[in-house]
């Protein structure tokens, strides 16, 4: 059973189009993240969920809405998509506290924008 | 703010030698270290992690030590393998951040047989 699963792996869409990326995870845990990878591999968190409530919003811009129907999912809506946007976005799941159990990661899901 | 640096990559080293990838960071609170890995086309997997100074993370034969002083969590490995070829990630967490962790640009390690 995948521990915390992602939904699509890739997604190749034009600039302008308005996208959801899903992720829900089965351990049971609190906190949701999602995480940006840029071309150079850099990671950076974007936002993450504690039951549902939203915990850290790290200037993302307004174009990015997660929505956390329960505990258990945590989906990414883009609007008006740019190129800038394109990236693999890894969702991320932890028990509070995250820092002694460490956090478990999707797989990620490849965004490109033509 | 707070920050995590690692040695730039690539790394290419033969199959059964010695790896050293250095991360250093800077904390305004206490933080929690760790190393992720991350195979490719793979999401990142935690590799090993430290709560407090002077703990060791140890799995697969990698290690690091939380060095308070040197504010370092260097990674090692006595003898690589060409299955350890990956990107490696240094990161932090503080309590009081809501869990966020903070990365290094990551260090691609390439082992050849």
């Amino acid at each position: 059973d995948t521990a915390v699963s992602q939904t699509p792996k890739y997604l190749v869409t034009q600039m302008g189009n308005d996208k959801s990326i899903k992720c829900e995870q089965n351990l049971g845990h609190d906190t949701m993240y999602w995480y940006k990878q840029d071309s150079k591999k850099f990671l950076k968190i974007m936002f993450s969920y504690n039951n549902k409530e939203l915990i850290i919003n790290e200037t993302v811009p307004n174009r990015f809405s997660p929505k956390s129907p329960d505990k258990a999912h945590l989906n990414l809506h883009i609007n008006s998509l740019e190129l800038g946007d394109s990236a693999v976005y890894f969702c991320a799941s932890s028990q509070v506290p995250g820092l002694t159990y460490g956090y478990t990661f999707g797989s990620g899901t490849r965004l490109t924008v033509v | 703010g707070d920050s995590v640096t690692q040695m730039e990559g690539p790394v290419t080293l033969s199959e059964e030698a010695f790896l050293t990838i250095n991360c250093t960071y800077t904390a305004t609170g206490y933080p929690s270290l760790f190393w992720y890995v991350q195979y490719p086309g793979e999401g990142l997997q935690l590799l090993l992690k430290a709560t407090k100074a002077d703990d060791k993370g140890s799995n697969k034969g990698f290690e690091a030590t939380y060095r308070k002083e040197t504010t370092s969590f260097h990674l090692e490995k006595g003898s690589v393998q060409v299955s350890d070829s990956a990107v490696y990630f240094c990161a932090l967490s503080i309590d009081n951040q809501g869990g966020k962790l903070i990365f290094g640009q990551g260090t691609e390690l390439s082992v050849k047989p």
